[in-house]
């Protein structure tokens, strides 16, 4: 069984600039949920998406925009950075959209200047 | 609209001590709670969800649908328990939202 696995784990980045993180799902998950973790609060819903569509979204702007590949990998794509996206981003799947259990990725460490 | 609230953000007991973390949602539906919990260098990971009503390392947790809490609990702490440990909700959206979470420290 794969675990889920997220690249980079660090980056950093300068505002206005655009940035892909990506995300390899367990095998045989069909859904991703993408999170926002700053620091010392809990993780914030991105997005999610089921079999390689949007199934529900945040409270983000739509700078904020993500893919599924029918091969259980995932994208978040940030466009014009600010300051304030510095976070960690966590990617998780799941078996199913519907309350299933979450398996996480480690994150990806994004620091913006 | 969905919310979990976790009124602390660090509880400190000793090795032995009753522990209790505390969760209150806010959800009109009927609600799928859950316990994440995030051990030093390693991943967030389920540690139980409330229809399995099932003891996990010595933690359990109740769905009180009067007073909208799921507080997680453990008898006798261990220092193994050190952690962070996050509060979900899924509602009718199916997506779960996450409290704040709260730091456990167990003194030896």
């Amino acid at each position: 069984e794969t675990g889920v696995t997220q690249s980079p784990t660090h980056l950093i980045k300068t505002r206005g600039q655009q940035v892909t993180l990506r995300c390899s799902s367990q095998s045989g998950h069909n859904t991703v949920s993408w999170y926002q973790q700053a620091l010392g609060q809990g993780p914030q819903f991105i997005f999610q998406y089921y079999r390689e569509e949007e199934n529900g979204r945040g409270n983000f702007p739509p700078r904020f925009s993500g893919l599924q590949f029918p091969n259980y990998s995932s994208e978040l794509n940030v466009n014009a950075l600010e300051l304030d996206d510095s976070a960690l981003y966590l990617c998780a799947s799941s078996l199913d959209r519907g309350g299933e259990k979450l398996f996480f990725g480690s994150g990806t460490q994004l620091s913006v200047l | 609209a969905q919310r979990v609230t976790q009124p602390e953000k660090l509880l400190s007991v000793f090795k032995g001590a009753p522990v209790e973390l505390k969760c209150n949602y806010s959800y009109s539906g009927s609600p799928e709670l859950f316990w994440y919990v995030q051990y030093s260098r390693q991943r967030l990971q389920l540690l139980l969800r409330h229809i399995s009503r099932e003891s996990i390392k010595g933690f359990t947790a109740d769905l009180n649908k009067g007073e909208t809490s799921f507080h997680l609990k453990k008898p006798f702490a261990q220092e193994e328990d050190s952690a962070m440990y996050y509060c979900a909700l899924s509602g009718g959206s199916y997506i779960p939202t996450f409290g704040r979470g709260t730091s456990l420290i167990v003194h030896p």
